[in-house]
């Protein structure tokens, strides 16, 4: 059972470059995030996704894209990476259900992927 | 907007001590409230969770009460282990709309033999 899958762990990019962060997950959820953790500042979202076709921003946004084609793909994209952009980005997934022990609010999240921009 | 509020860290303490780590929040309507952890080099893990005022979210020997009256979740342990050493989260969802989760800065908790 393999649960939120994340692409690269370590990558390290120079200014301007522009990569794509991987995630995949097998659980069936619908719902997807994506959040940022910078050191002592906890965990800011970026973006997430409700389903298949439908995204949204989070706090964070700029500097990012992402899109979901599929129920279990859902990637976030830097253009033109920048020194501020530098963080561990974890991918989550959550079902739809309601508030019982796998319901929307119980989030399953990836490993991590430690991005630096130099 | 909805915000969280953790006490700073790192907390450090020996092995078998009580441990409090204090959790407010700010927010509108009856949101929901969780504790994740984070053990070094992992993802985050649920850990324990509250739907509603007076609640209790107990797992592994933590536990924390939804306490309205004073916006608290703070997470309590009675006798903390080496293996219990990592960075927890303190989180909640909004009662309706959107379903991602608003973190604290986390606290780190070092447990020493």
């Amino acid at each position: 059972n393999a649960g939120v899958t994340q692409t690269p762990k370590f990558r390290i990019l120079k200014i301007g470059q522009s990569m794509t962060l991987q995630c995949t997950q097998d659980m069936n959820h619908n719902y997807m995030y994506w959040y940022r953790q910078d050191p002592g500042m906890g965990l800011k979202l970026i973006y997430y996704s409700v389903g298949a076709g439908i995204t949204d921003k989070g706090e964070v946004p700029n500097g990012y894209n992402v899109s979901r084609s599929t129920t279990e793909d859902f990637p976030l994209r830097l253009e033109l990476a920048a020194p501020s952009q530098t963080s561990v980005y974890f991918c989550a997934s959550s079902y739809r259900g309601g508030q019982g022990a796998g319901g929307a609010n119980v989030l399953t999240f990836g490993a991590g992927s430690r991005l630096t921009v130099l | 907007g909805d915000s969280v509020t953790q006490m700073e860290g790192p907390v450090t303490l020996s092995e078998e001590a009580f441990l409090t780590i204090n959790c407010t929040y700010t927010a509108t309507g009856y949101p929901s409230l969780f504790w994740y952890v984070q053990y070094p080099g992992e993802g985050l893990q649920l850990l324990l969770k509250a739907t509603k005022a007076d609640d209790k979210g107990s797992n592994k020997g933590f536990e924390a009460t939804y306490r309205k009256e004073t916006t608290s979740f703070h997470l309590e342990k009675g006798s903390v282990q080496v293996s219990d050493s990592a960075v927890y989260f303190c989180a909640l969802s909004p009662g309706t709309g959107r379903r991602a989760l608003t973190f604290g800065s986390g606290t780190r908790l070092q447990v020493q033999p």
